[in-house]
């Protein structure tokens, strides 16, 4: 039972471009989202998070949009530059239970 | 301030062999989970400890286990290796005993059972 789905396993965008990672889940008493990135050979790294009482977070060229009533949350990148490249996680948690993962999505931005 | 730190980085491992992980966390950090990567799985959650217990655990079966110390360091052992066992683990830390923060990882110990 998958309850953090991220259907695009793979994203291609044009540098200086905006690079849109999407996420959904099911399970309605998850109330912090995070999302991390990852390069080949190294662990995840935090990227950003947001709690279930905002619908947008914002630190820099990321922004985390959160719909509840969809139950969909989605990575904006903006502009994309190439060291973006890698796989993205979206994971989220229930308050004081453990991280659930998505599949991941690997972007590629190309010059 | 060091990060988490996994030993060792690569391993490889005969089918039927058992096999321990370790994992130092982030100074301060009283949380510990481990996590299997597989292709095409994403980040599989295997369970964690606090305060050298464990508090949450994921659906893998009890050739999976693991401990933590008095320091907060952790180990997770595998028994009865399988094939499929071939994974990234990794380790995560966390600052809060409960409550909503991120949580840093370390880069993994790559397991390879042949």
């Amino acid at each position: 039972d998958q309850q953090v789905k991220q259907n695009s396993p793979s994203l291609s965008v044009q540098e200086g471009r905006i690079s849109i990672l999407n996420c959904d889940y099911t399970n309605s008493m998850f109330d912090y989202f995070l999302w991390y990135k990852k390069y080949p050979a190294e662990g995840p790294t935090f990227l950003i998070s947001i709690s279930s009482i905002k619908d947008k977070n914002e630190d820099g060229r990321f922004t985390v949009f959160l719909n509840k009533s969809a139950k969909h949350l989605s990575l904006h990148i903006v502009p994309s530059q190439p060291g973006d490249s890698a796989v993205y996680f979206c994971a989220a948690s229930a308050y004081s239970d453990k991280l659930i993962f998505g599949t991941g999505t690997r972007l590629q931005v190309f010059p | 301030k060091a990060g988490v730190t996994q030993t060792p980085r690569y391993l490889i491992k005969t089918r039927g062999q058992q096999v321990t992980l370790s994992c130092s966390p982030i100074s301060g950090h009283r949380s510990v989970s481990w996590y299997q990567q597989t292709p095409g799985q994403g980040l599989q959650f295997l369970f964690e400890y606090f305060s050298e217990t464990q508090r949450n655990k994921g659906n893998f079966p009890g050739r999976f286990s693991g401990r933590q110390f008095s320091n907060s360091r952790s180990e997770m052992n595998v028994s009865t290796l399988e094939l499929g066992d071939s994974a990234l683990y990794l380790c995560a830390s966390s600052r809060a005993d409960r409550g909503q923060t991120e949580a840093f990882f370390g880069q993994g110990t790559r397991l390879t059972v042949v």
